[in-house]
């Protein structure tokens, strides 16, 4: 099982540039997550999507912008990168639980440096 | 206040070495309660959930004091392999998007 794939797995920008993130997972997950990841600062949720079609902002969304056109799809885009930007990227999907909660599936990350 | 604090560490143990960090939570309506292991340059993996019983893995024993508001670990007979940060991890209510809150970690260093 593939479960949740992320990519690029790498990437260096100019300040300005746009660029897109894309997650997909193939466990049938209904929620879907970006987060960053900076030292000391642990993981910090940018925003977040609990079905095809829907998202909504997390702690940090600005700067960013999401799309899930397909359940299995959530993309993370920078429309105008700046240093501070600069991260390591993990996206996460769950089920949906009334009750309960069983945890995230991590991708592998994407580990963005813009110049 | 964060919403979770954990000591930064790092832990330096020998092999062998029994060692336990703990982990506060700000909000006490939070529902459910994991420890995630993360490799350096990987991604955070789960360890385990945490129960109000408490619960124990093999080497990991997990424990949840909800009037204390804080969760532990506890790891025994330490392996070389247990080298990770290990993050804390609280679901505050069960809302909109079941979101997870991370704390920054606890470093662990396990020598021989």
């Amino acid at each position: 099982n593939a479960g949740v794939t992320q990519t690029p797995k790498f990437r260096v920008l100019k300040t300005g540039q746009s660029m897109t993130l894309l997650c997909a997972q193939d466990m049938n997950h209904e929620y879907m997550y970006w987060y960053r990841q900076d030292p000391g600062m642990g993981l910090r949720l940018i925003h977040y999507s609990v079905g095809e079609g829907t998202t909504a902002k997390g702690e940090v969304p600005d700067g960013y912008n999401v799309s899930r056109l397909k359940k299995q799809n959530f993309l993370l885009g920078l429309e105008s990168a700046a240093p501070s930007q600069t991260s390591v990227y993990f996206c996460a999907s769950s089920y949906s639980r009334t009750e309960g909660h069983y945890g995230y599936t991590f991708g592998s990350g994407t580990r963005l440096t813009v110049v | 206040r964060k919403e979770v604090e954990q000591d930064p560490g790092p832990f330096n143990v020998p092999e062998g070495a029994t060692v336990a960090f703990n982990c506060t939570y700000s909000n006490s309506a939070s529902q459910s309660f994991f420890w995630y292991r993360q490799d350096c340059r990987k991604e955070p993996k789960l360890l385990m959930s945490v129960y109000s019983s408490g619960n124990e893995d093999g080497r990991f024993t997990a424990q949840l004091n909800r009037a204390s508001q804080y969760i532990s670990l506890l790891i025994r007979d330490s392996k070389l392999s247990d080298s990770a940060t290990y993050l804390c991890v609280v679901n505050p209510v069960m809302e909109y998007g079941n979101k997870l809150v991370f704390g920054a970690g606890t470093i662990l260093r396990v020598k021989s």
